[in-house]
């Protein structure tokens, strides 16, 4: 059974940094892409970064480009996404999603992780 | 790029059918077949109910279908159920950004 397990949300001040963790297990995860995706309180989706099965590959939207970085290690089964001079507008639960093998969606999610930006 | 329109509710009672529209561009939606929509129960993770615009994975209902036209992507919910109460989310492959979604659609069983 496919899973991927959110860690590492929390309360952080303007500006500072926080790194989330995504526990990947019930599927051979250095086979496939994997995206970050946030959901701000009480709005839709939003996709964040993206990076390619063997790592060699990453991309951003605009509003994280050049704060977050996405990252994996392969040997752990885990995703990463650091985050750093976080700003109010950040707030949102981030979900960790797996690339379809073969189609352009994400099949699977985890439950989310917490972020919240204030001071 | 800017989100998909969708419409904020949408409701219906048990047994009845509810369509949700989607409306993108020529820049996402009218030039992909990668639109897909997912359920999210309060609280909960998304889940892919359906994906290339009209494909259901293995274990969704078939009461789940989807179609497009243009640039406005549909999804239609028959035989109406109490679980199917939910947000509801399109997405389409895009050709600047991997991904952009709909701000959701809430579907009320009455």
């Amino acid at each position: 059974q496919e899973q991927l397990v959110e860690s590492g949300g929390g309360v952080v001040l303007p500006g500072r940094s926080l790194r989330l963790s995504c526990a990947a297990s019930g599927f051979a995860f250095s086979t496939f892409g994997m995206h970050w995706v946030r959901q701000a309180p009480g709005k839709g989706l939003e996709w964040v970064a993206t990076i390619w099965d063997d790592g060699t590959n990453q991309y951003y939207a605009d509003s994280v480009q050049g704060r977050f970085t996405i990252s994996r290690d392969n040997s752990q089964n885990t995703l990463y996404l650091q985050m750093t001079s976080l700003r109010a507008e950040d707030t949102a639960v981030y979900f960790c999603a797996r690339l379809h093998k073969t189609t352009a969606t994400i099949d699977y999610w985890g439950q989310g992780a917490r972020v919240t930006v204030s001071s | 790029q800017s989100a998909l329109t969708q419409p904020a509710s949408v409701s219906g009672s048990p047994g009845q059918s509810i369509t949700i529209s989607c409306t993108g561009s020529s820049s996402d939606i009218g030039a992909s077949n990668y639109v897909s929509w997912y359920q999210q129960h309060p609280g909960k993770a998304p889940q892919l109910v359906i994906y290339d615009v009209n494909t259901r994975p293995s274990g969704v209902s078939n009461r789940f279908s989807g179609s497009k036209s243009g640039s406005t992507a549909s999804l239609t919910i028959s035989g109406l159920q109490a679980e199917d109460e939910a947000d509801y989310y399109c997405s389409s492959y895009t050709r600047s950004i991997p991904y952009v979604f709909g701000a959701g659609t809430k579907v009320t069983v009455l």
